[in-house]
C-alpha cells in the first residue's frame, strides 16, 4: 500500500521569503500526486497534480511542485509567500488506474509581517 | 460546471443520537464519490467511496456507514453517534475515469 510523509507539521515564514513544503511517498508502483491546500474551516482546493510528464508542474497562486522519482518526494514551492498563504497544505497520492486518495498529515503554512 | 454541495455547515449532536449528513454533486453523471474524516493533527482519513447506485466501499470499520441512493447523492450516517465521532467531515467526487477529487465545504461535527 502507498503512504505519504509531511516531514514538517508546522512551518513558520516571512512574507515575501521563499517557502518549501516537503512531501515524501512510498509506492512500489506509478502514482499520481497531488498538493491541496485547506483555508480554516474550508474544504480543500487543488492546488497542482502531477499525472505524467513534466516533472515540474504549476499550479495556482504561483505554487509550483517537482516530482522526483529516485527520491520519492513531491516537494512543493513558492519563491514569495504573502499572508493570505496561511493555510494547512496536505500531499496525496494515488496509485494509476485508481481513484482513491492517501494523505499525508497536513503542513500548516504560517506567515506573518 | 461541476458543483459540490455540502451540509449541514455545523452540527451539534448529543452521544448515541443518529446522523445523517448529506452530499450531493451536480453537473456531472456516474460520479465516485468519498466521505474522509479530518481530525485534528491526523489529515484526512477515508471513510467510505462509493463508484455508483448502492455501491459502497468501507475503508475503516466503524460506527459510521454510507448510501448512495441516487447516481449524484452520498449520504453519512449512524444509529448512535460517539464522542471520538467529533471532527471535520468532507465529501467530494471526482469523474469515473479521473484520479483528482473536489471538495464540498465540509461539516463540522460535534458531539457532546
Amino acid at each position: 500500500a502507498q503512504s505519504v510523509t509531511q516531514l514538517d507539521s508546522q512551518v513558520p515564514v516571512f512574507e515575501e521569503a521563499p517557502v518549501e513544503l516537503r512531501c515524501n511517498y512510498s509506492s512500489s508502483v506509478s502514482v499520481y500526486l497531488f498538493w491541496y491546500v485547506q483555508y480554516p474551516n474550508q474544504g480543500l482546493q487543488l492546488l497542482l497534480k502531477y499525472l505524467s510528464g513534466s516533472t515540474l508542474v504549476k499550479g495556482i497562486n504561483g505554487f509550483e511542485a517537482e516530482f522526483n522519482k529516485s527520491q520519492t518526494s513531491f516537494h512543493l514551492r513558492k519563491p514569495s509567500v504573502h499572508i493570505s498563504d496561511t493555510a494547512e497544505y496536505f500531499c496525496a497520492v494515488s496509485l494509476s488506474g485508481y481513484s482513491t486518495l492517501t494523505f499525508g498529515k497536513g503542513t500548516m503554512l504560517l506567515v506573518s509581517p | 460546471s461541476q458543483t459540490i454541495h455540502q451540509w449541514p455547515a455545523t452540527l451539534v449532536q448529543p452521544v448515541g443520537s443518529p446522523l445523517s449528513l448529506e452530499c450531493t454533486v451536480e453537473g456531472t453523471s456516474n460520479p465516485n464519490l468519498y466521505w474522509y474524516r479530518q481530525a485534528a493533527g491526523r489529515g484526512l482519513q477515508l471513510l467510505f467511496y462509493s463508484v455508483g447506485i448502492g455501491q459502497i466501499s468501507s475503508e475503516v470499520p466503524q460506527n459510521l456507514s454510507a448510501s448512495r441512493p441516487q447516481d449524484r447523492q452520498f449520504i453519512l450516517s449512524s444509529k448512535k453517534l460517539l464522542l471520538s465521532d467529533s471532527g471535520f467531515y468532507l465529501c467530494a467526487w471526482s469523474s469515473d475515469r479521473g484520479n483528482i477529487q473536489y471538495f464540498g465545504a465540509g461539516t463540522r461535527l460535534s458531539v457532546l
